[in-house]
């Protein structure tokens, strides 16, 4: 069936330093890969996403690159603050545009 | 506007009872979702909603969960004789979707945190 596995679960960095969450996919056809930040009890919040037509994708510190014939893609924050601690979570879509979503990444960035 | 909303933020419920959780998406969008997050764990999908119908009712996890749509906006989904394994958050993702084939964008409400004592 359709699975995302995300890679690592934890993540620890210090502040200024660059963070990188990896996560691979199993549904050939998925097309749009978004990633989601969420902070502490409140909802997931769309940071970037990329969608099938494209390698990479930048939005200021924050980055995203697609190896479709990998299957794989990738989450890269630069310069890091400690307002970026939360966990991450990407997905893949699915069929019928559901999205299926990794298990997360707890990141930390210690001042 | 205003973005998803999701009522209540926390429903506490004792083992056997119904409870009931509405969504309110984004005006205007078409396609709505319902997400279920235990404890650490990541989204798992329940059941899609493209106006008022339910193409996709897949991850709904047994026949005590249910949900409907009217008039293509509100949501609400039901959970029947509650259960101590139903205790997560439950979330609400709304797009614009004008076909099935879309990658348009889902934004998500806060959420609903469900406890089954």
């Amino acid at each position: 069936g359709e699975n995302v596995e995300q890679h690592p679960s934890t993540l620890s960095v210090q502040e200024g330093d660059s963070a990188v969450i990896k996560c691979t996919y199993s549904d050939s056809a998925s097309n749009y890969f978004p990633w989601y930040k969420q902070e502490l009890g409140k909802g997931p919040q769309l940071i970037i996403d990329i969608r099938s037509n494209v390698g990479e994708k930048k939005d200021q510190r924050i980055a995203v690159t697609l190896n479709k014939t990998a299957k794989h893609f990738s989450l890269h924050i630069t310069e890091t603050q400690p307002e970026d601690s939360a966990v991450y979570f990407c997905a893949a879509r699915g069929q019928g545009g559901k999205l299926i979503f990794g298990q997360g990444t707890e990141l930390s960035v210690k001042p | 506007g205003a973005g998803v909303s999701q009522s209540p933020s926390n429903k506490v419920t004792e083992k056997g009872k119904d409870v009931e959780l509405r969504c309110d998406p984004i005006s205007g969008h078409t396609a709505l979702y319902w997400y279920r997050q235990s404890l650490g764990q990541g989204l798992e999908f329940l059941i899609y909603f493209q106006g008022n119908s339910a193409p996709d009712k897949s991850g709904l996890p047994s026949d005590r969960f249910s949900a409907e749509r009217t008039g293509g906006s509100v949501s609400t989904l039901t959970i029947q004789r509650t259960q101590q394994e139903d205790s997560a958050v439950y979330l609400c993702a709304s797009s614009l979707a004008p076909t099935l084939t879309s990658t348009d964008t889902q934004y998500f409400g806060p959420g609903t945190r469900l406890t089954v004592l």
